[in-house]
């Protein structure tokens, strides 16, 4: 198993513009989470899904984030429109059941820059 | 709400020196805590669990209810062990990780 997929694996983009950032969760795992990696804020969660179905989207920034997953195998994080504070690494995970037992396998990341 | 508290951004330590990587939080109800580990050009993973009671690459990590602290420690450093560390609490009622700033370790010769 390759593990979670991410692409594209680093983005750049100008102001303004639309960026969707792509996730193939491990196959059989049933809960996808969407993280995003800050210097000044470390790891925090942005939305997470259970058998496909958005749970909590609390960490969504704003209006400009939206993020689905139409099957158990593909999941979408879009940003409209971009600004460059959204400057950062946006990592994946999936995980088979949610619990302190069921640990979250992570996915290599995006890093995009907004200029 | 919880909260993950990880007060040094760098830790540079010598190789054969003891680590300790700070980590406090505040949770209303029963802690469940992690350490993850993310080497230079890999992927974010799993490390340690408080749960487990689990020695893993020499770490270790000791919840102290009291302190609120689930520092990581190794007695000595290796070069291999440089890498940025996340401490992350689990909360039971809302079913996700909230993650620490996360520290980045520099072992040096």
């Amino acid at each position: 198993d390759a593990g979670v997929i991410q692409s594209p694996r680093h983005e750049v983009t100008e102001m303004g513009q639309e960026v969707t950032l792509r996730c193939k969760p491990i196959s059989g795992h049933d809960y996808l989470f969407w993280y995003r990696q800050t210097m000044m804020r470390g790891l925090e969660l942005l939305i997470y899904f259970n058998n496909n179905v958005p749970i909590d989207d609390s960490g969504m920034p704003e209006d400009r984030f939206s993020a689905k997953m139409p099957n158990a195998s593909f999941s979408t994080l879009k940003i409209q429109p971009s600004e460059p504070r959204d400057s950062a690494v946006y990592f994946c995970a999936s995980s088979w059941g949610s619990g302190p037992y069921n640990e979250q396998f992570f996915g290599p990341g995006t890093r995009l820059t907004v200029l | 709400a919880q909260r993950v508290t990880q007060p040094e951004k760098l830790l540079s330590v010598f190789k054969g020196a003891p680590v300790e990587l700070k980590c406090n939080y505040s949770y209303s109800g029963s802690p469940e805590l992690f350490w993850y580990v993310q080497y230079s050009r890999q992927r974010l993973q799993l490390l340690l669990r408080h749960i487990s009671r689990e020695s893993i690459k020499g770490f270790t990590a000791d919840l102290n209810k009291g302190e609120t602290s689930f520092h990581l420690k190794k007695p000595f450093a290796q070069e291999e062990d440089s890498a940025m560390y996340y401490c992350a609490l689990w909360s039971g009622t809302a079913s996700k990780l909230t993650f620490g700033t996360g520290t980045r370790l520099q072992v040096t010769l």
